[in-house]
C-alpha cells in the first residue's frame, strides 16, 4: 500500500498569517491517465472531512480562494495564505490512484494563535 | 442536492454483529463507486471497503477483510456494510463516501462489553 506522510503533524497560525503543510507519498501519484490523484481535506470538529483540493491544485466547489495546492509526483503542499478562525481544524492528504484502498495521512492539526 | 446519511451504529458486544446502511439523494447512485472509512476516538482515518458502481467488484482493508461484507441496492440507492465478529478496535465512526466527495455525517459503532 501507498504510505502517506505529512508535515508538521499541528500548527498554530496567527489570524491573517500564511499556512503551509507538506505531503508525501511513498511512490508516485502520476497515473498513466495524466492525472495525479492527490486530494486535500479538512475536518473541522465535530464534523466529516470535507474535500478542499482534487488532483493536487484544483479547489473543489465553494474552497476560498486562499487554499492552494501545488506539487507533483511524490511531494505536495497545501497552502493557506491568510488563516481565518474558521481554517482550525485537521488537514488531511490522500491518495487515490492506487484504489483501493485509498490512504490518507496522519492528520495536521492546525488552530489558532 | 447531494446526501449520505449514515444510520444503524451503535453499541455492540465483542463478537456481535452489525449492519450500517448509507442512503444516497440528489444523484445516479449507480454511476458511482462507494466506500466505507472509519475514525477511531481521536484518531485519523482508515479506509475499510470499496463498492464497484455495479457491485462486480468489493476490496476490503486488511484489519477487516473476512469479517465485514459490502454491499449495495442501486435500485434503492443504498449501500451497506456487514459486520461480523466485530472487535474493541472496531469502535469508530463510520462513514459511507461516494468516491472522493462527499461523506455522510456519519454513524457511531461502539464495540464493548
Amino acid at each position: 500500500d501507498i504510505v502517506m506522510t505529512q508535515t508538521p503533524l499541528s500548527l498554530s497560525v496567527t489570524p491573517g498569517q500564511p499556512a503551509s503543510i507538506s505531503c508525501k507519498s511513498s511512490q508516485s501519484l502520476l497515473h498513466s491517465d495524466g492525472k495525479t490523484y492527490l486530494y486535500w481535506y479538512l475536518q473541522k470538529p465535530g464534523q466529516p472531512p470535507q474535500l478542499l483540493i482534487y488532483e493536487v491544485s484544483n479547489r473543489f466547489s465553494g474552497v476560498p480562494d486562499r487554499f492552494s495546492g501545488s506539487g507533483s509526483g511524490t511531494d505536495f503542499t497545501l497552502k493557506i495564505s491568510r488563516v481565518e478562525a474558521e481554517d482550525v481544524g485537521v488537514y488531511y492528504c490522500m491518495q487515490s490512484i492506487q484504489l483501493p484502498p485509498f490512504t490518507f495521512g496522519p492528520g495536521t492539526k492546525v488552530d489558532i494563535k | 442536492q447531494v446526501q449520505l446519511v449514515e444510520s444503524g451504529g451503535g453499541l455492540v458486544k465483542p463478537g456481535g454483529s452489525l449492519r450500517l446502511s448509507c442512503a444516497a439523494s440528489g444523484f445516479t447512485f449507480s454511476d458511482y463507486y462507494m466506500s466505507w472509512i472509519r475514525q477511531a476516538p481521536g484518531k485519523g482515518l482508515e479506509w475499510v471497503s470499496y463498492i464497484s458502481s455495479s457491485s462486480s467488484y468489493t476490496n476490503y482493508a486488511d484489519s477487516v477483510k473476512g469479517r465485514f461484507t459490502i454491499s449495495r441496492d442501486n435500485a434503492k440507492n443504498s449501500l451497506y456494510l456487514q459486520m461480523n465478529s466485530l472487535r474493541a478496535e472496531d469502535t469508530a465512526v463510520y462513514y459511507c463516501a461516494r468516491e472522493v466527495t462527499p461523506w455522510g455525517q456519519g454513524t457511531l459503532v461502539t464495540v464493548s462489553s
